[in-house]
Parts: C-alpha cells; sequence; structure tokens
C-alpha cells in the first residue's frame, strides 16, 4: 500500500489567517493527489484534485500543490466555515489510501 | 444532479455479513468514465476506503479487507452493493458510497453516509 502522512494532525487557526497543511506519500505519486473537506455528521467534500485543480464551485481561496511524494492544501483567508477536517486522498494506485486527517479549529 | 443514497441493516451481529446498498439517483451507475467506491469511517476516526469498481467488473479491494469483502453493480436497479463477511465491532462505522471519475481517480459525488455497529 502507498501510505499517506499528513501534518500537523490539528490546528488552531483565526479567521482570516492563511492555513496550510501538509500530506506525504511514502512513494512518488506523480500528481495524483485528491483533498477533501469533511463536517462533522457530513459527508467528505472535493476540494482539489490532481493536486492543484480546484473542483468546480470551490472557492479560489483554496489551492493546492505539490507532485511527487510532497503536497500542501493552502487556505488563503480563513473564514468560519472552513473549520473542519481536511484528508488528502491517493489516486495513483488503485489501492486508494486516504491520509489521517487534519483538523483546524478555531483559536 | 447527482445523488447517491446508502441502504441496509444499521445493526449486525459480530460473525454476520454486512450488506449494503448504493441508489444512483439523477444518472446511470454504467455511465462510461463512472467508478464506484465504497469507503468507511469508524466513530470519531479517519476516511478508510474499501474498495472500487470499474466499469466492465473490474474490482479492487484494501488488502487488509480483502478476505472478506465483496463489491457489485446492479446496472438493472442502478444499484452498487457492499457484503463484508465475518464482521466484528471493529467494522462499526459510517459507510459511505461514492463516484470516482476520470485519470485523476478523484471522488467527487457521495452518499450521506450510514451508520453500521456491530453488536450482539
Amino acid at each position: 500500500d502507498i501510505q499517506m502522512t499528513q501534518s500537523p494532525s490539528s490546528l488552531s487557526a483565526s479567521v482570516g489567517d492563511r492555513v496550510t497543511i501538509t500530506c506525504r506519500a511514502s512513494q512518488s505519486i506523480s500528481s495524483y493527489l485528491n483533498w477533501y473537506q469533511q463536517k462533522p455528521g457530513k459527508a467528505p467534500k472535493l476540494l482539489i484534485y490532481a493536486a492543484s485543480s480546484l473542483q468546480s464551485g470551490v472557492p479560489s481561496r483554496f489551492s493546492g500543490s505539490g507532485s511527487g511524494t510532497d503536497f500542501t492544501l493552502s487556505i488563503s483567508s480563513l473564514r468560519p466555515e472552513d473549520f473542519a477536517t481536511y484528508y488528502c486522498q491517493q489516486s495513483y494506485s488503485t489501492l486508494f489510501t486516504f491520509g489521517p486527517g487534519t483538523k483546524v479549529d478555531i483559536k | 444532479q447527482l445523488q447517491l443514497q446508502e441502504s441496509g441493516p444499521g445493526l449486525v451481529k459480530p460473525s454476520e455479513t454486512l450488506s449494503l446498498t448504493c441508489t444512483v439517483y439523477g444518472g446511470s451507475i454504467s455511465s462510461v468514465g463512472s467508478y464506484w467506491g465504497w469507503i468507511r469511517q469508524p466513530p470519531g476516526k479517519g476516511l478508510e476506503w474499501i474498495g472500487s469498481i470499474y466499469f466492465g467488473g473490474d474490482t479492487y479491494y484494501k488488502p487488509s479487507l480483502k478476505s472478506r469483502v465483496t463489491i457489485s453493480v446492479d446496472t438493472s436497479k442502478n444499484q452498487l452493493s457492499l457484503k463484508l463477511s465475518s464482521v466484528t465491532a471493529a467494522d462499526s462505522a459510517v459507510y459511505y458510497c461514492a463516484r470516482f471519475i476520470g485519470y485523476t481517480s478523484h471522488f467527487d459525488y457521495w452518499g450521506q453516509g450510514t451508520l453500521v455497529t456491530v453488536s450482539p
């Protein structure tokens, strides 16, 4: 399996802050990396696919970058509705794997 | 607008088989380029991919679950199904079905999830 790690596991931030979450793969996955946002009691929502492509309808304050083994998800200016847990997922292998998640809460 | 709806028993006894169905609305489950997967999330924990099924019926499963999992599609009913045998308490989770597309295989549509508890 390709293992995915995320850092930090949690962070506290204020509205308006810039937030960066890192995802690392145990081997090169090219740009086959997707990001999801999940709020309590809800299904995950796709934010970014193919490392840097913004899903339709997702605000432009979200952005993704990286390739190979290291990736980042950035939120340029945190809004109240962005407090959630964020997961990365690799789709390089047909055996998909998710990262453990990063919880973003209010400072 | 595609909608996915999971259904099935909310309580399953240990050692029995968990069976869930995902009905797809607003589109055909056989659409070219649409593939389907199951993901689960134990209470308070992260997302775990269970398995996927591709056009033509090819299936891929998480290695640690492979001996217990079967995913299939019934095109006549526009449904995806999951069977997980010999369940234990560790299989208690919210189970999601989701669609993934394209060469990037990102999950763009998800069901709302259904909680399954394994308990005597």
